[in-house]
């Protein structure tokens, strides 16, 4: 089982559309949640932290449930420049005190003119 | 925000040769740096994780004498990937982590490299 899980997609909506993405991962001793964002060819950029009582960021909304160990994007009113691949990072236990980022596959998303 | 430049950003050379890619933290110091390798649509792979002035700590299946891995200083890793073989053309990114900042990782442009 992976430890970071995504949907790959690929999502294709509308502009305007609203679109969630999911995300689940292993490691019940994982502490600290993202979403970063990945353009063609280029290096993954963060986009936002999931907080457990969840977070807004104008049109993105992330939300966490421990319990479950699930993860969500919500993606309103999207734009054609939200196109990309939406990655779902877990930064977890490594070694003694260390910790290390887990990245899932991605979500691939393209926004429709 | 924190900016980290590799060079080269794209590479290609013969099998059996040996590519240093190198990773710089331009206004910060970076006591930890990390190497990623990604494939066509695949995720990120943590290959090690590179603490200034000591050894590298690699992940499971990374080999240590084929991706050597020297963090001289705290604004500069490098990467050599010996005896280079198609198998390893792929994207290479670092990230760097601030000092003070927590987790945060700031992630270089990548280098793309191709063996023939």
């Amino acid at each position: 089982r992976k430890e970071v899980e995504q949907d790959p997609g690929p999502f294709n909506v509308p502009e305007g559309a609203t679109v969630a993405f999911n995300c689940t991962y292993s490691n019940s001793a994982s502490q600290s949640f993202f979403w970063y964002r990945q353009d063609c060819r280029k290096e993954p950029k963060l986009l936002m932290s999931v907080y457990s009582s969840g977070n807004e960021d104008g049109r993105f909304t992330a939300q966490l449930n421990r319990a479950s160990q699930y993860i969500s994007l919500l993606i309103r009113d999207s734009k054609l420049s939200d196109s990309a691949t939406y990655l779902c990072v877990v930064l977890t236990p490594f070694s003694g005190s260390a910790r290390q980022l887990t990245f899932g596959s991605g979500t691939q998303l393209t926004v429709l003119p | 925000g924190a900016v980290v430049s590799q060079h080269p950003s794209r590479v290609i050379c013969k099998s059996g040769t040996s590519v240093k890619i190198e990773c710089r933290s331009l206004d910060f110091q970076a006591t930890t740096m990390f190497w990623y390798r990604q494939f066509p649509k695949q995720s990120l792979m943590l290959m090690a994780t590179s603490n200034e002035g000591s050894k590298a700590t690699y992940e499971q299946g990374v080999e240590k004498d084929k991706f050597l891995i020297n963090h001289a200083s705290l604004t500069l890793s490098t990467l050599t990937v010996t005896s280079a073989h198609p198998e390893d053309s792929s994207f290479y990114i670092c990230s760097a982590q601030l000092a003070g900042e927590g987790e945060t990782q700031y992630f270089g442009p990548g280098t793309r490299l191709l063996v023939l």
